[in-house]
């Protein structure tokens, strides 16, 4: 069964800092991994897609990094801004079942200060 | 196009009720996913449907759980005789399914239910 961690649980930093969020998965054979924002009582919204033959992705401040054979991806997020402040959700869609579905992350809960 | 819609945005319901959500997708999306999310865990699934077909069902949903999507547009989620177990946002994805490696899910604001 995929499992997936996400550390830290929660992170405060202040504004401007570059930072890395860490995620790992048991299970190597994955379709892709993406990176999601959370706002607080909101839904999901998609940042960064790695497909599983990709190494990275970037989108403006944000970079993430796959390795797959080793069952780790990290999100790494340049001069931070308080607007970033959200929870930070990892999912890998996996091969084994049908490779339908996502597992989720208990994510990383980021504050930026002033 | 106003990405996925969810509706209601919040539900408070006695314990024993029953209660529907609606997922409105994306506009020509073929598949729409349903994910259940409590207090500190990431979603977790609970269905999905490619167009009008419910193709996968995880053992999280329960005979109290039924979900469907008549002619592969909006979808509906219902809980019958809710249980405080039942608290929880409700996650209403949907995608354009390609290949397997790029696809790409669009999430709705969620449902979030309140079993007194």
């Amino acid at each position: 069964k995929q499992e997936v961690t996400q550390i830290p649980a929660a992170l405060s930093v202040p504004e401007g800092e570059n930072l890395v969020l860490n995620c790992s998965f048991t299970d190597s054979a994955i379709y892709n991994l993406q990176w999601f924002r959370q706002d607080p009582g909101k839904g999901l919204t998609s940042l960064l897609l790695i497909q599983s033959s990709q190494r990275e992705q970037t989108s403006g401040r944000l970079n993430a990094s796959l390795d797959k054979s080793s069952g780790r991806s990290t999100l790494y997020i340049a001069a931070s801004q308080p607007g970033d402040s959200a929870t930070y959700l990892c999912a890998v869609k996996g091969v084994t079942g049908g490779g339908n579905k996502l597992t989720f992350g208990t994510g990383t809960q980021l504050k930026v200060e002033l | 196009d106003t990405g996925v819609s969810q509706d209601p945005r919040h539900k408070i319901t006695k314990r024993g009720q029953n209660v529907t959500f609606r997922c409105d997708p994306i506009s020509e999306h073929n598949r729409l996913y349903w994910y259940r999310q409590t207090l500190g865990q990431g979603p977790e699934f609970l269905t999905y449907f490619q167009n009008e077909a419910q193709l996968e069902k995880s053992r999280l949903l329960s005979d109290r759980f039924s979900a469907e999507r008549p002619k592969g547009s909006f979808s509906t989620l219902e809980i019958q005789r809710t249980e405080q177990g039942d608290s929880a946002m409700y996650l209403c994805a949907s995608s354009l399914r390609s290949g397997q490696g790029d696809e790409k899910l669009f999430f709705g604001s969620g449902t979030q239910l309140s079993v007194l």
